[in-house]
């Protein structure tokens, strides 16, 4: 089968640092990406990583180490507006073309 | 601005009685999606097309059908809403790939 795993809740102060992890098990392994979903919003992308390392969008980053089928999104400078579930996602073992989404860290962010 | 357009954003319908839900898209993304998402989780894939090439999850009821007509518009049709079918319906367009796609802003389906 195919999983992805994520802490349920984390809550941080604003302006620190805050790391949310990711696990995943699937086969044919594609790239990982995460999505940001405010409360009644829809999912925005956030970054997708194919290759192991960090990749920097502004004070969002995402990693992936793909030999510990493992990632995790940092967020930097935090703000209120931050606050947030947070989905990992693979492509879905059936095809390429679907997502397979995580279960989702709700991040608060509080003063 | 090019976007994923879905309508209504809320939507309230009887135990039985079909609905139809619409999204469009200005993105001429090939790839369309319905997605059911409720409290607390994550979303969950209904159906896509790749063009006009249905594809059908093989956990979704048959209650729940789908048409595009075109390359900008998709709909999901609920034959026989249950109260479990209350939910957020969301649709996502790509531009050929899965990893990064593009929500419409939700309907949210109330079944009385």
């Amino acid at each position: 089968g195919q999983s992805l795993e994520q802490p349920s809740e984390v809550t941080a102060v604003e302006g620190a640092i805050v790391q949310i992890n990711c696990t995943y098990q699937t086969s044919g392994f594609y790239g990982l990406s995460w999505y940001q979903q405010h409360d009644g919003g829809a999912p925005t992308f956030l970054s997708y990583n194919a290759l192991d390392g960090l990749e920097e969008t502004g004070r969002f980053s995402s990693f992936l180490s793909r030999s510990d089928s493992y990632g995790y999104l940092l967020l930097q400078e935090l703000q209120m507006k931050d606050s947030a579930s947070y989905f990992c996602a693979v492509p879905d073992q059936t095809g390429a073309n679907n997502l397979f989404f995580g279960t989702g860290t709700r991040l608060t962010v509080i003063p | 601005d090019a976007m994923v357009i879905q309508n209504p954003r809320y939507q309230v319908t009887q135990f039985g009685k079909p609905v139809t839900l619409s999204c469009s898209q200005t993105l001429n993304h090939n790839v369309m999606y319905w997605y059911q998402q409720k409290s607390s989780q994550a979303p969950k894939l209904l159906f896509h097309y790749y063009d006009k090439d249905f594809n059908n999850e093989a956990d979704t009821p048959d209650n729940f059908q789908s048409r595009r007509p075109n390359t900008s518009f998709c709909f999901l049709d609920i034959r026989s809403p249950g109260l479990g079918d209350a939910a957020m319906y969301l649709c996502a367009t790509s531009p050929g790939g899965g990893n990064e796609q593009y929500f419409g802003p939700g309907t949210r389906l109330t079944v009385t």
